[in-house]
């Protein structure tokens, strides 16, 4: 069965530092990998997706990806957070084969101090 | 704004009881899908329609419907309500029906059941 695993349920950074939400995943098949964010009291915003091709995929506010096959991981990094990224983030996975459904991470809180 | 829209958003009932939550998608989109979000089990798939028709299913109890109906709006009814049926639920929509389509998300609906 298809898992994604977010170890750290939440990272605390200081402003301005860099930043890496690990997330891994288990598929027997090849997989497509989301990246979500959830601020307080919203829905869930599409930071970032990989399908196919460049294993590095960037995103909006600055935050990436790199998608490692070997390591089954998808790792989201951000060099400098701000204040404002302090928010819940979610990563996704889901199977090429034929399944239309996302298994969703139990998700990793971010809280960046001034 | 994701341009999906959710009512209400929130709910209180009791145990027992039935409720309806209502969903419609953002312009175009044919899609639709519902989530679970609570704090023991996470963020859930629940089931999905495309233009009308069941795509995929999550982990739905049979106490739980949905629909989509012609006008591409979705509700998803939750009857016969447990105290364990609290949670956040949201809507998604996306264009096509298939997993590696963009999902964007609903600012929820907060279920609470005393």
């Amino acid at each position: 069965a298809q898992s994604v695993t977010q170890l750290d349920s939440q990272v605390p950074v200081f402003e301005e530092a860099p930043v890496e939400l690990r997330c891994n995943y288990s598929s027997s098949v090849s997989v497509y990998l989301f990246w979500y964010v959830q601020y307080p009291n919203q829905g869930l915003q599409l930071l970032l997706k990989y399908l196919s091709g460049s294993t590095l995929v960037k995103g909006i506010n600055g935050f990436e990806a790199e998608f490692n096959k070997s390591q089954t991981s998808f790792h989201l990094r951000k060099p400098s957070v701000h204040i404002s990224d302090t928010a819940e983030y979610f990563c996704a996975a889901g199977r090429l084969d034929s399944s239309y459904k996302l298994i969703f991470g139990s998700g990793t809180r971010l809280l960046v101090r001034p | 704004d994701s341009g999906v829209t959710q009512t209400p958003k929130h709910l209180i009932t009791a145990t027992g009881q039935r409720v309806t939550l209502r969903c419609s998608p953002r312009s175009g989109d044919l899609s639709v899908y519902w989530y679970q979000q609570s704090l023991d089990q996470g963020l859930q798939f629940l089931i999905q329609y495309y233009n009308g028709e069941e795509r995929a299913k999550g982990n739905i109890l049979e106490r739980f419907s949905a629909q989509q109906f012609p006008d591409l709006h979705s509700e998803l009814n939750l009857s016969s309500l447990e105290l364990g049926d609290s949670a956040l639920y949201f809507c998604a929509s996306s264009v096509e029906e298939w997993g590696t389509d963009t999902q964007y998300f609903g600012p929820g609906t907060r279920l609470t059941v005393l």
